[in-house]
């Protein structure tokens, strides 16, 4: 398996509604992370997960809320977003937090706030 | 100042040509080179590594400069399915984890 598999694809949600994004991958990956992607933009850092543990926080608004339950997961709650939140929201993984890996990106939520 | 920067374009570059992209950064301690591919609303995929000694992977030829904090990708014999956006990612190692710092991309058309 050398995938990161992101669910769900798209999502559409009020700005009253509570969802989350799911991020799974099963490659030994030890190090976790969630971008941002407005369109016709390059990737923006919001949080990275090194070893279960929240390492880095881009000053992030606190309506994203990051949860690793263990090394194979990676959520993200989202509760009260604005329009502006609407992106593509990747997630990506590699093997190892401080090592000069590649990363491997999942295919993203399209997510929509209306 | 932007960690990374490239060329937004965009190429527009017929079939068979040989294409030159190039991206500086702006922190000598960055560790890691990477260029990533990304299709029009698709994930980014890495395309390859970047080293000091130059690598090479079919048609594509990747060169670091470190003295000169510049990044080189070069594409011959350009094919259709090369059409797509290039981004320069440069890595740094930060409290305890790597980050990746994007350039905003290189646009790429390949024509007929």
């Amino acid at each position: 398996d050398t995938e990161v598999t992101q669910t769900p694809k798209h999502l559409v949600m009020g700005m009253t509604n509570k969802k989350s994004l799911k991020c799974e991958q099963h490659m030994g990956h030890r190090a976790m992370y969630w971008y941002k992607q407005k369109a016709k933009k390059p990737p923006e850092l919001m949080f990275v997960y090194s070893y279960e543990k929240l390492s880095i926080n881009e000053s992030v608004p606190s309506r994203f809320s990051p949860e690793c339950p263990n090394s194979s997961l990676l959520n993200l709650h989202l509760h009260a977003l604005q329009p502006e939140d609407s992106a593509l929201y990747l997630c990506a993984s590699t093997l190892q937090p401080v090592a000069n890996y590649g990363y491997t990106f999942g295919s993203g939520t399209r997510l929509t706030v209306v | 100042r932007k960690e990374v920067e490239q060329d937004p374009g965009p190429f527009n570059v017929p079939e068979g040509a040989t294409v030159a992209f190039n991206c500086t950064y702006s922190n000598s301690a960055s560790q890691s080179f990477f260029w990533y591919r990304q299709d029009c609303r698709k994930e980014p995929k890495l395309l390859m590594s970047v080293y000091s000694s130059g690598n090479e992977d079919g048609r594509f030829t990747a060169q670091l400069n470190r003295a000169s904090q510049y990044i080189s990708l070069l594409i011959r014999d350009s094919k259709l399915s090369d059409s797509a956006t290039y981004l320069c990612v440069v890595s740094q190692d930060q409290t305890g984890a790597n980050n990746l710092f994007f350039g905003t991309g290189t646009r790429l058309t390949v024509i007929p």
